[in-house]
């Protein structure tokens, strides 16, 4: 089956703008992730949703950044005035929501440009 | 949540074994172990998870000793597309996931 989709692949914006990024789920996921991964590091985690809600947001890095998935299935991550440092690769992912040991299936990411 | 200490790099040859090591002195008891792969720009992938000895699938072998404050991660016999970035994390939480900088694997011809 189709695994976790990201749009765009690729995004250049400039200082200040503001930018959305979206992620597709597997099909049936009601757990839904978001990670940032700077270069040469691992992904660092940001929000998990179960559901249409945030079960966990403790990783957001300021209010700038905000996550919704209004429906259960795609979410959205919306980064207002865009700096510089937040350029980094945007992945999402995705799982069962179910049992100790979920797996999570990532997507191939965004890569975001803050010229 | 337990810190990891892995390698930063390793170099193998097509067809060997590689055994990477991973130390988390500070398990806790609810914590399992799981590994990560990731490629050139695509998204970290699962590769195996285990609590306690010995966990096997048809992509890796892990064994974990009586103390768990450390786990091996074994790739049979690689080839180069097992060039990669491997991943340990310890934890009990199944939602957040704390990466460390991980293991780069080149495998030669």
């Amino acid at each position: 089956g189709a695994g976790v989709s990201q749009t765009p692949s690729n995004k250049v914006t400039e200082k200040g703008k503001y930018v959305e990024l979206r992620c597709d789920p597997i099909s049936g996921h009601t757990a839904l992730y978001w990670y940032r991964q700077s270069l040469g590091q691992g992904p660092e985690f940001l929000i998990y949703f179960q559901g249409t809600g945030a079960a966990d947001d403790s990783g957001l890095p300021n209010d700038r950044f905000f996550a919704v998935r209004p429906e259960g299935s795609v979410s959205t991550l919306k980064i207002q005035r865009t700096e510089r440092g937040d350029s980094a690769v945007y992945l999402c992912a995705s799982s069962g929501g179910q049992g100790v040991t979920d797996t999570q299936y990532f997507g191939p990411g965004t890569r975001l440009t803050v010229l | 949540l337990a810190k990891t200490t892995q390698p930063i790099s390793m170099d193998s040859y097509e067809g060997q074994e590689v055994n990477i090591t991973c130390s988390h002195n500070n398990i806790a008891t609810n914590d399992y172990i799981t590994w990560y792969q990731q490629f050139p720009s695509q998204g970290p992938r699962f590769i195996i998870q285990g609590y306690k000895t010995k966990v096997t699938n048809e992509v890796a072998s892990l064994f974990i000793p009586a103390d768990r404050k450390s786990s091996t991660l074994s790739l049979p016999r690689v080839s180069l597309s097992d060039t990669a970035v491997y991943y340990c994390l310890v934890g009990a939480s199944i939602y957040k996931l704390i990466f460390g900088s991980g293991t780069r694997l080149l495998v030669r011809p």
